[in-house]
């Protein structure tokens, strides 16, 4: 069965550059989550997406921003990159609605900030 | 809010024993899941087992069981006969049963086999 896809699955960066991330949901899926693990953390929740509309906000920096397009798919951008942005993003998708359905994670980009 | 904890940082057992992991959440809420995910050295979040808060019944999925105490707000995770691949950090996890809710995550417990 199709699974989440994130691309890039790694990336290095440097301070104060930007980076973007890209969730592909599993096909039928509508809605999109996006969680940051850093290291040796539990995942932290910063930003979801039903229908390409946000539908919930966490602790995301205003220096990051995202949205989902026609196709569902996702993308995170992270702006003026810092040494603490570096960690594993993970996007997870279900289906959405009134309903909770179960979330699907993808293998994380891991950004690298130097 | 709610919140997720795991007290246990670290454990260890020897291959095919039994081990359990503890977690304790609170909430306001009455409808919502709980979960184990299991998260090995490569990093993919798995899922291992999840329970509806409305169920009284205990989740099991083959060697993975839990114990849900609803009054209490504990969810521990036992693994039985447990083998190598079963080395790998474990987060629990919460969410309200409604719409698009977010995963909250406990801290994790990272659980090593031993042969």
């Amino acid at each position: 069965a199709a699974g989440v896809i994130q691309s890039p699955r790694h990336l290095i960066k440097e301070k104060r550059e930007t980076a973007t991330l890209k969730c592909y949901p599993i096909p039928r899926h509508d809605t999109v989550y996006w969680y940051q693990q850093g290291p040796g953390q539990d995942p932290q929740f910063l930003i979801s997406f039903y229908e390409k509309m946000q539908s919930d906000k966490g602790s995301i920096p205003d220096r990051f921003s995202a949205q989902q397009f026609s196709d569902y798919h996702s993308e995170l951008n992270m702006s003026s990159l810092e040494l603490g942005d570096s960690a594993l993003y993970f996007c997870a998708s279900s289906l959405g609605g009134d309903y909770s359905y179960e979330q699907y994670f993808g293998p994380g980009t891991r950004l690298t900030v130097t | 809010a709610q919140t997720v904890t795991q007290s246990q940082p670290e454990m260890s057992v020897q291959e095919a024993e039994t081990v359990t992991l503890s977690c304790t959440y609170d909430t306001s809420e009455n409808n919502y899941y709980l979960f184990w995910y299991k998260q090995p050295p490569s990093r993919q979040m798995i899922l291992v087992i999840r329970q509806e808060a409305y169920k009284q019944q205990n989740a099991t999925e083959n060697r993975f069981s839990v114990n849900f105490q609803k009054a209490a707000k504990s969810f521990s995770l036992k693994i039985s006969d447990s083998q190598l691949g079963d080395t790998a950090m474990y987060f629990c996890a919460f969410r309200i049963n409604f719409g698009n809710e977010k995963l909250t995550f406990g801290t994790g417990t990272r659980l090593t086999i031993i042969p």
